[in-house]
């Protein structure tokens, strides 16, 4: 079983859409969550952060389910320009308490 | 700030060669990594840095060495170039506290082609 998991997608959908995605991880004493974005042939951009309690900015959401072990980003009314590979990382306990694992990326292709 | 800087943007080697990619960052970051990422493997950790003088391996460490001598630079090196290291290698910092404690930001990233 890999560390973090993601399904790869892709998702295509219609602009002004709502699409989720959900990323598992499987070590419970992780402690930080991140969403990444990567456009296509870029680097990886911190899209926000995911904090207990759950967070939004603008029309994204994050949230945290320690219980499951998963976090999840929401995205509401999609637009063009949100099309591109969107990375969960978390906080790995062993190694540097810096060190991210990264999931494998989910593609999102938004549609006109 | 010009945050984290990776030189070259493309590089192509043939078998058995090596090479030097560099990164750079001006944020003052005490921790810096490099990944490489392969369609469907995601980002890989090759290396890390927790500060100037210390390094350690990640996932995938074989065939790379590194150093840092300043808090600035993080070069990997590739000792002897196989067609397997055709990647993009991305290099990555960290340093804030609290909440940002983890966030790390990326270079542009090197695309590598190894014939």
């Amino acid at each position: 079983r890999k560390e973090v998991e993601q399904d790869p997608g892709p998702f295509n959908v219609p602009e002004g859409a709502t699409v989720a995605f959900n990323c598992t991880y499987s070590n419970s004493a992780s402690q930080s969550f991140f969403w990444y974005r990567q456009d296509c042939r870029k680097e990886p951009k911190l899209l926000m952060s995911v904090y207990s309690s759950g967070n939004e900015d603008g029309r994204f959401t994050a949230q945290l389910n320690r219980a499951s072990q998963y976090i999840s980003l929401l995205i509401r009314d999609s637009k063009l320009s949100d099309s591109a590979t969107y990375l969960c990382a978390v906080n790995w306990a062993s190694g540097s308490a810096r060190q991210l694992t990264f999931g494998s990326g989910t593609q999102l292709t938004v549609l006109p | 700030n010009a945050g984290v800087t990776q030189t070259p943007k493309f590089q192509v080697l043939k078998t058995g060669q090596s090479m030097t990619l560099q990164c750079a960052q001006d944020m003052n970051h005490e921790y810096m990594s490099w990944y490489r990422q392969d369609p469907g493997m995601g980002l890989r950790l090759i290396h890390y840095s927790v500060g100037a003088g210390i390094t350690d391996q990640g996932e995938v460490p074989n065939g790379y060495n590194v150093s840092r001598s300043t808090t600035e630079d993080f070069p990997l090196r590739l000792l002897s170039a196989a067609p397997s290291q055709t990647s993009v290698y991305f290099c990555a910092s960290s340093g804030g506290t609290g909440r940002i404690y983890n966030e790390q930001f990326f270079g542009p990233g090197t695309r590598l082609t190894v014939l």
